[in-house]
């Protein structure tokens, strides 16, 4: 079985601050991992995914993920936040085809709330 | 680029009663997914459609939920009868091909609440 895991409900930053959201994985065989982001009122956005290759990923926005394999870990990473960036940040990760079911488990969420 | 649309955006239903969702995918994307997003809870996915046939509905809960996607475009999902526990928000969202990655694009989801 394949899980997520988002350690932090929530996670507060300085404007101007770099910011890291948490996430570990577990799922058999190689991950396919995803970042989505969800502001109030609007629906999930994609922001980046890691499918192979290079192990950071650039994505929307100034964010970018490293995928760690030994620890399991695809934290979201931005140098600077801005107050624009507070949202509720979703991980997500599923197996390649061929590896077995490819529903895709979404973690709980952390919301960042980034201060003026 | 039109986005993912959903309709209603709110909806308040006693128990017992029955509810429909619509949805209008990105023009062109042959996936199309319905997911159910508890409060506190990540979305799950309830079915995923490839233009108009069912690729994967294990997480449906088919003695009540049920899902359609008619010439491959437009879909609705039903709930018949509604439990509390219903009570979420149901994304539709679409992508270009399936089983590679997430629907990329989702739309802005339909709060149900069951009384």
């Amino acid at each position: 079985a394949q899980s997520v895991a988002q350690p932090e409900d929530q996670v507060n930053v300085a404007e101007g601050n770099p910011l890291t959201v948490k996430c570990t994985y577990s799922v058999s065989g190689n991950p396919y991992l995803f970042w989505y982001v969800q502001y109030p009122n609007r629906g999930l956005q994609f922001l980046l995914k890691y499918i192979t290759g290079d192990n950071l990923v650039k994505g929307s926005y100034g964010f970018e993920a490293e995928f760690n394999k030994s620890q399991t870990s695809f934290h979201l990473k931005k140098p600077s936040a801005l107050v624009s960036d507070s949202a509720l940040y979703f991980c997500a990760v599923r197996v390649p085809p061929g590896e077995g079911s490819y529903i895709p488990t979404f973690g709980r969420g952390t919301s960042l709330i980034v201060h003026p | 680029e039109a986005g993912v649309a959903q309709s209603p955006r709110y909806k308040i239903i006693e128990k017992r009663q029955s509810v429909a969702f619509w949805c209008n995918p990105i023009s062109g994307h042959a996936t199309l997914y319905w997911y159910q997003q508890i409060l506190g809870q990540g979305p799950k996915l309830l079915i995923q459609f490839q233009n108009n046939g069912v690729v994967d509905d294990s997480q449906l809960p088919k003695d009540r939920f049920s899902a359609e996607r008619l010439k491959g475009v437009d879909s609705t999902l039903k709930i018949q009868p509604a439990k509390l526990e219903d009570s979420a928000v149901y994304l539709c969202a679409s992508s270009l091909e399936a089983g590679h990655e997430l629907g990329a694009f989702f739309g802005q989801g339909t709060r149900l609440t069951v009384v």
